[in-house]
Order: structure tokens, then sequence, then C-alpha cells
């Protein structure tokens, strides 16, 4: 079955430095997901990617899926407090269901 | 996108005992969506929800510990049974939306003493 592997689980960043999450899968992916969850607060959905190599800009977020389709990233650019939360990815292969099955997370702590 | 509905937002149970958790949706959808997030992990998914027939439930979570209705398009509980300890979490449900990823409930903070 597909195996999924978000790293680095946590990550604690100086505001203002940039910050990276990882997303790697054993299988090709049909498409990817990104949710945030602030601390205390619900899952929110980020963006979608579904083509290879696509790269996707949420102001100071870039996404990108790799060109085999196994792998993702989300960068965060200049960090905020704001920023602060768990990034989780939910990787989608062709057989899934209709669910989302999700990443372990990565929690990002920016210091002020 | 969807807005979902979900409560209660927090409680604290007896073990033994048992907690329905209602989640209403400001649309109609197909497939409703349960989870459970145990502090500091990742979500789980427990159960598909159709209106119309049974739940299908995800290995480990069996209906006889996690029953679920849906009544409707817009509706949906899940209850927790029996409760003990271990079953302290937080509780959520979540919809597909139309091309904006998946709307989740905002949660139901459960703990079992």
């Amino acid at each position: 079955g597909q195996q999924v592997m978000q790293i680095p689980q946590y990550q604690h960043v100086q505001e203002g430095e940039d910050f990276t999450t990882y997303c790697n899968s054993s299988t090709t992916l049909s498409n990817i997901q990104w949710y945030k969850q602030r601390p205390g607060g619900h899952p929110v959905f980020l963006i979608q990617l579904v083509k290879s190599g696509e790269v996707k800009k949420q102001k100071r977020l870039t996404f990108q899926f790799g060109e085999a389709k196994k792998n993702s990233s989300l960068h965060i650019t200049a960090t905020q407090t704001t920023d602060v939360g768990t990034y989780f990815c939910a990787p989608r292969a062709s057989n899934s269901g209709y669910a989302l099955n999700f990443g372990k997370g990565t929690s990002l702590l920016v210091t002020p | 996108s969807a807005v979902i509905s979900q409560k209660p937002s927090r409680d604290i149970c007896q073990r033994g005992t048992s907690l329905t958790i209602q989640c209403q949706v400001d649309s109609q959808v197909t497939m409703m969506f349960w989870y459970r997030q145990q502090p500091g992990q990742s979500l789980t998914l427990i159960a598909t929800a159709n209106q119309g027939s049974e739940a299908t439930y995800e290995s480990g979570f069996v209906i006889d510990k996690f029953p679920i209705s849906r009544p409707n398009l817009t509706f949906s509980t899940l209850t927790v049974s029996n409760m003990s300890p271990e079953d302290s979490s937080i509780y959520l449900c979540s919809v597909e939306g139309q091309g904006w990823g998946y709307t989740f409930g905002s949660g139901t903070r459960l703990t079992v003493v």
C-alpha cells in the first residue's frame, strides 16, 4: 500500500527565516493536497497539486509537486508568527477512496 | 466552500458512558467523513458516512464502538460508545468541497475520566 513520509516532524525557526516541509510517497500520486492546522484549530485547506512538476504560489507560500508525482514540498519564505501551526500533506493515489489520508504533519514554531 | 457546524465543541465524560457528536453542513453532500486526532498526532480516518447506507469503517474501528448515523444529505452523527480514557481525543467531521479541498468541522475535544 501507499507509504507516505512527511519531514521534518518539527521545525523551530526565528521569524524571518525560511521553512520547508516535504512529503514523500512510495507510489505515484494522482494529486496531493496541503492543509494547515493552527494550535487548537481544525485543518484548513491550502492547495491541491495535480500536474507533474507543478508549482503554485500563495503569497509567501510555494508548493511544488515533483516530476515523478511522488514528492511534494511546501516552502514558506520569511516566516511570520502567524505561520505557526502544523502543516499536513494529504496525498492521493489513483486507487484511493474518497476520504483523505494525512501525512504525520510538520509542526512549525516561529519565535519572534 | 461548505460550512460545517459541529457540536459539542468539548466534553468531559465518565468512562462507560457514550457521547454523540453532531455535524450539520450548510449544503447537501454525498459523503461525510469522521476522523480522530489524538494529541500531537495526525488525523486518522474512522469511517465514511453515506446517506442511505451503512457507514464504511477503517481498519481498527468498528460499528459497535463508533455507530454513525446519516439520516439526510446535510447531517451526520458519530457516537463514541462505552468510553474509556483511551478514547480521549479530538473528533472531526469533514466533507469534500467543490474544488476547494475538504472542509472540516471545528472538532469535538473529548476527555474521558
